[in-house]
């Protein structure tokens, strides 16, 4: 098992366009998260899962985001009608129900708006 | 809410020796966990040290080590014999114990570190 892996790892796209996200976790972690980093800040919590079960979506997730875990293992973050806002890093983690706490970290989706 | 405060920006120190990062937080829970992540250029958050809270003992793992001071809520890292490749940006962060559901890390914003050869 090599951690947790995101892909694509880098993605340009134009304003209005639709992009997806695609995390894959560590083989047997229950939880999902996503995160979104803007340069300089720490990363934000966008939304988390047990399983397939979304527990929680944070102010920040707007209508326009929309996150899937359909057979609790991989999950996709997809961002309708993309804004230059929506540019940042887009960071997936995942833990075992064994120690929730400890978040391993995939190497992110650096989402470029023009 | 929780929040988690870094109020040092940036921070350097010449290769081998010790450097403090602080961080404080706020949260009217008893039990939770703080973390210390490192992120290199590469932009990968990775796991340097984890506190739990109801343990008095600091955590240390080779040359790096905490002082958690819960009652001041204080949690600042120590590394020790700093090398070139410590350089990245350091962040502290808070997880809430499980019983109370909002099951997520919370950040602060960060401390870069440059390290001077």
């Amino acid at each position: 098992d090599t951690g947790v892996s995101q892909d694509p790892r880098h993605k340009i796209t134009k304003r209005g366009q639709n992009v997806t996200f695609r995390c894959d976790p560590i083989s047997e972690h229950n939880r999902l998260y996503w995160y979104r980093q803007t340069l300089g800040q720490g990363p934000e919590f966008l939304t988390y899962f047990q399983n397939e079960a979304q527990l929680e979506k944070s102010r920040l997730l707007s209508d326009r985001f929309s996150a899937e875990r359909p057979k609790g293992s991989f999950s996709t973050l997809e961002i309708q009608r993309t804004e230059q806002g929506d540019s940042a890093m887009y960071l997936c983690a995942s833990s075992s129900g064994l120690t929730n706490e400890k978040l391993f970290f995939g190497s992110g989706t650096q989402l470029s708006v023009l | 809410a929780q929040t988690v405060t870094q109020s040092q920006p940036e921070m350097s120190v010449q290769e081998a020796e010790t450097v403090t990062l602080s961080c404080t937080y706020d949260t009217s829970e008893s039990d939770y966990y703080l973390f210390w992540y490192k992120q290199p250029p590469s932009r990968q958050m990775i796991l340097v040290i984890r506190q739990e809270a109801y343990k008095q003992q600091n955590a240390t793992e080779n040359r790096f080590s905490v002082n958690f001071q819960k009652a001041a809520k204080s949690f600042s890292l120590k590394i020790s014999d700093s090398q070139l490749g410590d350089a990245a940006m350091y962040f502290c962060a808070y997880f809430p114990d499980p019983s109370f559901g909002n099951e997520k890390l919370t950040f602060g914003t960060g401390t870069r570190l440059t390290i001077i050869p």
